[in-house]
């Protein structure tokens, strides 16, 4: 089965500052990953997707993410935050192929971003 | 477009009571699923369909029941509510398997 492990439950960052969240993952096979954002209230929207293609994703928001299979990880960054990008942030990774199980999304814990003024 | 379409938004149950979530979606994926969210959890897997008639079990379905007769609905029944199941219901819907979910706006339930 496929896990997702996000390290740092909050993150606070200064408005203009990098930044930066952490995602490890497992999986049996070369896996799918996503990155979703969450504001308050309200559903999950996807930020950007990773499905075997180029290594370095580019997203919505100036978000862009690297997977890096020695390292078995996929973390999002961001060059300089904004009072908008405070919301919370899920991984997920998916098992393309295994069986009906492994299509679905796993998630991570999340990951709550705070922006300084 | 509507998505992927969520009722009620919110509901208070007492416990031993039982309710069904509603999840519509309109873009014709095969692919249907129920998680919750709870607070450090991140969102975790209670059943999914992968078509019409068919449904299966995820991460934490105890307490759940689902059933798929058509491609647009996929309603979650909770047969008598415990204080366990307060949480923030997602329904979500893809294309295919592995690809990415759309994602309805959520059910918050409170059980008392």
């Amino acid at each position: 089965a496929q896990s997702v492990t996000q390290l740092g439950s909050h993150v606070s960052v200064s408005e203009g500052a990098l930044v930066l969240l952490r995602c490890n993952y497992s999986s049996s096979v070369p896996p799918y990953l996503f990155w979703y954002v969450q504001y308050p209230n309200q559903g999950l929207q996807l930020l950007l997707k990773y499905t075997s293609a180029a290594t370095l994703v580019k997203g919505i928001n100036g978000f862009e993410a690297e997977f890096k299979k020695s390292e078995t990880s996929f973390h999002l960054t961001k060059p300089s935050a904004h009072m908008r990008d405070a919301a919370e942030y899920f991984c997920a990774v998916s098992a393309p192929g295994v069986n009906n199980a492994g299509n679905m999304l796993t998630f991570g814990g999340g990951t709550r971003l705070m922006v300084k003024p | 477009n509507a998505g992927v379409t969520q009722t009620p938004k919110f509901q208070v149950l007492k416990t031993g009571q039982s309710m069904t979530l509603q999840c519509a979606q309109d873009m014709n994926h095969e692919y249907m699923s129920w998680y919750r969210q709870d607070p450090g959890m991140g969102l975790r897997l209670i059943h999914y369909s992968v078509g019409a008639g068919i449904t299966d079990q995820g991460e934490v379905p105890n307490g759940y029941n689902v059933s798929r007769s058509t491609t647009e609905d996929f309603p979650l029944r909770l047969l008598s509510a415990a204080p366990s199941q307060t949480s923030v219901y997602f329904c979500a819907s893809s294309y295919e398997g592995g690809t990415e979910a759309f994602f309805g706006q959520g059910t918050r339930l409170t059980v008392v």
